[in-house]
């Protein structure tokens, strides 16, 4: 069945360095969704990429979408200790099941 | 507004026992979902409801069942409760059918003893 997978697993930086979370998917997606989860919290959405090679910034944080729209990345410059917390990608390939990558858990220290 | 809500925020079960988890969105949302997140496992989809009276299988249905009750509430059971199910359960909803925004749910955590 469909996948999306991940990666890395865990990434620990120091305050101030870049990170960078990747998902690829099995099948083609029609669309990909970011979510952010804190320690103990919810997944809250932070973004949707739908065009082939589109690319969107919030402040310190940058989407991609593929080119073939199977794969996506996650950027954040200059990391800070507010971004800990586990970043999920959602792929969907229309319908309505949303397929979750397992998340990239991310620990910032100061 | 509330958004998700979701009852218990915590439980424990015995093996065998049975136990309906409660959730309810006020956002007039046609689509709500149950996840179950075990670390390292990501959010998986046990089951989903399209729209008011449907439900489907997602990729972890077994030893579960849902009800949606109507357009506002979807409830999770789990009829005879096991060990495996030990995890943290979010329920969520979503305007339309794909690719929309996804609320979620404070979580409940349950454990099966």
């Amino acid at each position: 069945g469909q996948q999306v997978m991940q990666i890395p697993q865990y990434q620990h930086v120091q305050e101030g360095e870049d990170f960078t979370t990747y998902c690829n998917s099995s099948t083609t997606l029609s669309n990909i969704q970011w979510y952010k989860q804190r320690p103990g919290g919810h997944p809250v959405f932070l973004i949707q990429l739908v065009k082939s090679g589109e690319v969107k910034k919030q402040k310190r944080l940058t989407f991609q979408f593929g080119e073939a729209k199977k794969n996506s990345s996650l950027h954040i410059t200059a990391t800070q200790t507010t971004d800990v917390g586990t970043y999920f990608c959602a792929g969907h390939t229309g319908g309505f099941k949303t397929i979750f990558g397992a998340g990239t858990r991310l620990f910032v220290k100061a | 507004n509330a958004g998700v809500t979701q009852t218990p925020k915590f439980q424990v079960l015995k093996t065998g026992q049975s136990m309906t988890l409660q959730c309810a969105q006020d956002m007039n949302h046609n689509s709500m979902y149950w996840y179950r997140q075990d670390p390292g496992m990501g959010l998986r989809l046990i089951y989903y409801s399209a729209s008011e009276g449907t439900t489907d299988k997602g990729e972890v249905p077994n030893g579960y069942n849902v009800s949606r009750l109507n357009k506002r509430e979807f409830s999770l059971r789990l009829e005879s409760a096991a060990p495996s199910q030990t995890s943290v359960y979010f329920c969520a909803s979503s305007g339309r059918d794909q690719g929309t925004e996804a609320f979620f749910g404070q979580g409940t955590r349950l454990t099966v003893v």
